[in-house]
């Protein structure tokens, strides 16, 4: 039984471009949420999608976006990519808030952007 | 707004020693608590979790009891292995917040043969 799955698991990109970072949920889960993890600290929440739609966000600007297909996989586009942007970025999966189970989440392991 | 807060690293121990990581908690509601271990390179594995007070959740020969009287879920094992080097985040979430978690900034644990 596969786990999450991210990809790439490296980038590297300048200021001023835009990433897509894709995600494939565990097999049964059908809610996605991405992290920001920058280097020395803990992951922070940028947003959680379920039934393709974005139903939470963190303190994140609108340069964070984001996608859920049909499948449950998803995609965090990053645009006018900045220094900071540089991080892990995690993703996770789990089933819908109010399931029971719902509040344990299984983490891919990450994609690492470099922003030069 | 709801917050972790955990001791900072690094923490260097020998093998075979006692390991305590503190986490304490601020939330606006009845949280789940967690910790969650990171090795080198990769992504967050549960090490374990508690739902409600006084619950003890344990795994790997890792504790950790919630303790709703001092917002307090600190993790020990009893003795350390090498491989248990890594580095420790505690968490929290919310049903209210739809899961999203909470995470302490980590704690990195060496242990040393």
């Amino acid at each position: 039984d596969a786990g999450v799955t991210q990809s790439p698991t490296h980038l590297i990109k300048t200021r001023g471009q835009q990433v897509t970072l894709r995600c494939s949920p565990k097999s049964g889960h059908d809610t996605v949420s991405w992290y920001q993890q920058a280097l020395g600290q803990g992951p922070q929440f940028i947003f959680q999608y379920y039934e393709e739609e974005e139903r939470q966000r963190g303190n994140f600007p609108d340069r964070f976006s984001g996608h859920q297909f049909p499948n449950y996989s998803s995609e965090l586009n990053v645009n006018a990519l900045l220094l900071g942007d540089s991080a892990l970025y995690l993703c996770a999966s789990s089933l819908e808030a109010g399931t029971a189970g719902a509040n344990v989440l299984t983490f891919g392991a990450g994609s690492r952007l470099t922003v030069l | 707004g709801d917050s972790v807060t955990q001791m900072e690293g690094p923490v260097t121990l020998s093998e075979e020693a006692f390991l305590t990581i503190n986490c304490t908690y601020t939330a606006t509601g009845y949280p789940s608590l967690f910790w969650y271990v990171q090795y080198p390179g990769e992504g967050l594995q549960l090490l374990l979790k508690a739902t409600k007070a006084d619950d003890k959740g344990s795994n790997k020969g890792f504790e950790a009891t919630y303790r709703k009287e001092t917002t307090s879920f600190h993790l020990e094992k009893g003795s350390v292995q090498v491989s248990d080097s890594a580095v420790y985040f505690c968490a929290l979430s919310l049903k209210a917040a739809g899961n999203k978690l909470t995470f302490g900034g980590g704690t990195r644990v060496l242990v040393k043969p």
